[in-house]
């Protein structure tokens, strides 16, 4: 299958400061990415949609201010935590389609990022 | 809206018995449902999907889900538990149109005991 690679795995910063996740297709371009965010023992829940080429579609309830998303490419889109604060620690997931794919065509998730506010 | 209810939120099977995971879903229009696993602080992997075809779907590492419209259930299924099938279950639904995105329930923590 294609694959999604996010960068970092893990990483620590300190409060107030800002973080950069990144996230490639690749093998594959795609037009449209997504942002999970995932708390301990819980499920998956989407932040937001990046498009390339345009801005992102958040979720309800998500501070676009405070998680910046860029897709500045078909290959790469990056979420930036601004500002971070220990609540934002969290395990944040992409997830990335092959434009070329039919409708029936899965999305391709990354590794993950754990995210330690301290 | 499309969501999907998954019941039970830890399981526990012994060693080569059956593991039977149930998601049920809610959509408006036929949707596409998918099963990922995701072990410890890693991402996710797709084990199967539904996307119209079959209603049997035949998945990795032994799995497999049957697409039952009139319960709207898409459970998942193994007849023969591992230990290395412990891990986290999450089933998800997608419609078509718009962005696609996709939405998780809210997993099954499979233990498999000795």
């Amino acid at each position: 299958g294609a694959v999604v690679s996010q960068h970092p795995s893990r990483v620590i910063c300190k409060s107030g400061t800002s973080v950069k996740i990144e996230c490639r297709s690749l093998d594959f371009q795609a037009t449209t990415m997504f942002w999970y965010r995932q708390f301990p023992k819980q499920s998956l829940m989407l932040m937001a949609t990046s498009n390339e080429g345009s801005k992102a579609t958040y979720e309800q309830g998500v501070e676009k201010d405070k998680f910046l998303i860029n897709h500045a490419s078909l290959t790469l889109s990056t979420l930036t935590v601004t500002s971070a604060h220990p609540e934002d620690s969290s395990f944040y997931i992409c997830s990335a389609r092959d434009r070329r794919g039919a409708g029936n065509t899965e999305a391709f998730f990354g590794q993950g990022t754990r995210l330690t506010v301290v | 809206a499309q969501s999907v209810t998954q019941l039970g939120s830890h399981v526990s099977v012994s060693e080569g018995a059956l593991v039977l995971l149930r998601c049920n879903y809610s959509s408006s229009v036929p949707p596409y449902l998918f099963w990922y696993v995701q072990y410890p602080n890693q991402g996710l992997q797709l084990l199967l999907k539904y996307t119209s075809a079959a209603t049997l779907v035949k998945g990795i590492n032994g799995f497999e889900a049957e697409f039952k419209k009139s319960e709207t259930s898409f459970h998942l299924t193994k007849p023969s538990a591992h230990m290395s099938d412990a891990a986290e279950y999450f089933c998800a639904v997608r419609v078509n149109g718009g962005y696609q995105k996709v939405t998780f329930g809210t997993g099954t923590k499979l233990q498999v005991i000795p």
